[in-house]
Parts: C-alpha cells; structure tokens; sequence
C-alpha cells in the first residue's frame, strides 16, 4: 500500500473553474502536508503547507485538510493555464525517523 | 527567502566515469539536505537523507557505495555517482530544510545526467 496515494489524472477544466486535488495517505500519524507543484522538466516548487485540521487559505489556493478521514485536498480557484502542471502531495511520517513521503503527482490541465 | 540551487544543470559522461553534483542553500542555513531521483514520468524517489557534519542516511535499495553524499557544511551538500551507467541517466534533484523540525524542504532546479 502505499504511503501517500493520488489520482494521476490527468484533470482537465477549463480557465476559471476551479481544479480540485486530492489526495490520501496511510499513516494515522502523519503530522504535516505539503503541496508542490512541477512543471514539465523542473523541479518541485512549494504551493502550501498544513499542519491542522481544516481550511487553509493562500490567494487562489485552499488546502484542505481532513485527518479523521486521512484526506489531504488543495482547491484552486480561477484556474488558469499557468496552473497546468503535476501536484505532488507530501506528508512527513511519524515515528522516529521522520521524513517526507511524496504521492505519485495528479497531473492538472486548464483549457483556455 | 528559501532558494536552493545546483551545479551543474546538465551532464553528459561516458560510462565508468564519476560525477559530482552539488547542492547549496543560498540564503538560509540547511540543518537537513535531501537527494532525489526521478526518472520520466515517474514521481521523486528519496534517495538519501544528508545533515551536517553527519553520515547520510540511505533509503533501502539505495547503494551508498555507489552515491556518495557529503554535507561538509549548513549550506552545501554533494552527491557523488561513482562509476556512472546509462542506467544512473535520471534528474537527480535536492532538497533543503531550514528548520530543526525537518518540515518545508525548498528544491532546487534538478541535475539532468545522461550517461552514454
């Protein structure tokens, strides 16, 4: 099974909807999530982070994040083509050798 | 704040030859440093965990023979492939963290190595 799981997609919508990720992950004590984005060829680049239950808020970008139901979301409003791109969701174990499992990406498509 | 940066963006090498590649935190000290590997449309795989002053921690299948991993300092990290194959040919990609928690890693830009 694996740690952090994600819908590869590809999600297509179209310009100024708004793109919804998901992701779930496996262990019950996970503390912290991550969003990251790639675009083709680049490396990772830091969307948000959450660490408690709940909304969080940055511009157009919501994390969502639900630990009962061990569920991870990020909600993009207003997409935009700039937004087509692979979202890797992470969350760091716990236990005592802690580190960052990512998710295999959802690849995002935003049709002008 | 937070940039992360790698030298060199490309490589070519011919088999058998050894390739370094370095990874710096440019404006912030990196308690912790990872390496990465991804290969063409598959997600990051963890190679290494790398904090300074200290031996890497490896991931399991990772040889550490084969990757060698310095963190001579809080803001450099080097990986070492020994013996390149056109089987190591991937994006090697590091990451850094800022805080003793271990929390955000920063990435940067990936290393493109192509052994022929």
């Amino acid at each position: 099974q694996k740690e952090v799981e994600q819908n590869s997609g590809p999600l297509s919508v179209p310009e100024g909807a708004i793109a919804s990720l998901n992701c779930t992950y496996s262990d019950r004590g996970s503390q912290s999530f991550f969003w990251y984005r790639q675009y083709s060829g680049k490396s990772p680049e830091l969307i948000m982070f959450i660490y408690s239950n709940g909304d969080k808020e940055d511009g157009r970008f919501t994390a969502q994040l639900n630990k009962a139901s061990q569920y991870v979301s990020l909600l993009i409003r207003d997409s935009q083509p700039s937004d087509s791109a692979t979202y890797l969701c992470a969350g760091k174990n716990s236990g005592g050798y802690q580190k960052v499992t990512f998710g295999t990406g959802t690849k995002l498509q935003v049709i002008p | 704040g937070a940039v992360v940066s790698q030298h060199p963006s490309w490589v070519i090498c011919k088999s058998g030859t050894s390739v370094k590649i370095e990874c710096r935190s440019l404006d912030f000290q990196a308690t912790t440093m990872f390496w990465y590997r991804q290969f063409p449309k598959q997600s990051l795989m963890l190679m290494a965990t790398s904090n300074e002053g200290s031996k890497a921690t490896y991931e399991q299948g990772v040889e550490k023979d084969k990757f060698l991993i310095n963190h001579a300092s809080l803001t450099l990290s080097t990986l070492t492939v020994t013996s390149a194959h056109p089987e190591d040919s991937s994006f090697y990609i590091c990451s850094a963290s800022r805080d003793s928690r271990k929390e955000t890693q920063y990435f940067g830009p990936g290393t493109r190595l192509l052994v022929l």
